[in-house]
């Protein structure tokens, strides 16, 4: 696609729910990040994907959160048994290769995921 | 987890007016980046920064990148009613690795008033 697509745009959620985000990167785009964007903060990250493995996952604030991108494009990250604290924006962004990613690499729209 | 020291958090401004903000950190970057961002929306790349001491303009906007590395600026001038946003410092440590996350400031809010 033409940007970086982050489905749903908005997720409320009970606590103790599961839930899924999606990302559909820049087609071509080796290099994926996920960041979380909490109210009146900057971004912060959480794990970055290069291909199919994660490279560093250590921005994971608890086991709670795991990610995947088993074939090295869409990525999905998922929260376990939500909490009210997990109420955030989550980013997604992508760049061409690892090295393209020191370039500033391009954010998707966000999913703002709301625990009630 | 870390955030850089990003001032002024907000700015309320007339149209016309040049604007300046920056942003400190208490360790090290080679890689200094300013985005924006609109509501709804992701960070939008503005400007690029990759030596000390370097100074780099896209329209009317500045930005530098300190001498010692902790810091840099964002100029804008003549501001304009669509520079309305949040705008973020980012900073990113390029050590030899192909991770190249960035740390953000908390961001400063511009209003411009027409």
């Amino acid at each position: 696609g033409a940007g970086v697509s982050q489905t749903p745009s908005n997720k409320v959620t009970e606590k103790g729910k599961y839930v899924e985000l999606r990302c559909d990167p820049i087609s071509g785009h080796t290099a994926l990040y996920w960041y979380r964007q909490s109210l009146g903060q900057g971004p912060e990250f959480l794990i970055y994907f290069q291909g199919t493995g994660a490279a560093d996952d250590s921005g994971l604030p608890n086991d709670r959160f795991f990610a995947v991108r088993p074939e090295g494009s869409v990525s999905t990250l998922k929260i376990q048994r939500t909490e009210r604290g997990d109420s955030a924006v989550y980013l997604c962004a992508s760049s061409l290769t690892s090295r393209g990613s020191k370039y500033g690499y391009t954010f998707g729209s966000g999913t703002r995921l709301t625990v009630v | 987890g870390q955030q850089l020291n990003q001032s002024p958090q907000s700015m309320f401004i007339q149209e016309g007016e040049d604007v300046s903000m920056n942003c400190t950190s208490s360790s090290i970057f080679n890689t200094w980046l300013w985005y924006k961002q609109d509501p709804g929306e992701g960070p939008v790349l503005l400007i690029a920064l990759y030596k000390a001491g370097e100074l780099t303009s896209n329209g009317r906007l500045t930005a530098q990148f300190g001498i010692t590395r902790k810091d840099s600026f964002l100029n804008i001038s003549a501001s304009i009613p669509s520079d309305v946003g949040i705008y973020f410092c980012a900073g990113q440590l390029v050590s030899g690795g192909s991770n190249y996350k960035l740390t953000f400031g908390k961001g400063t809010l511009l209003t411009v008033n027409p």
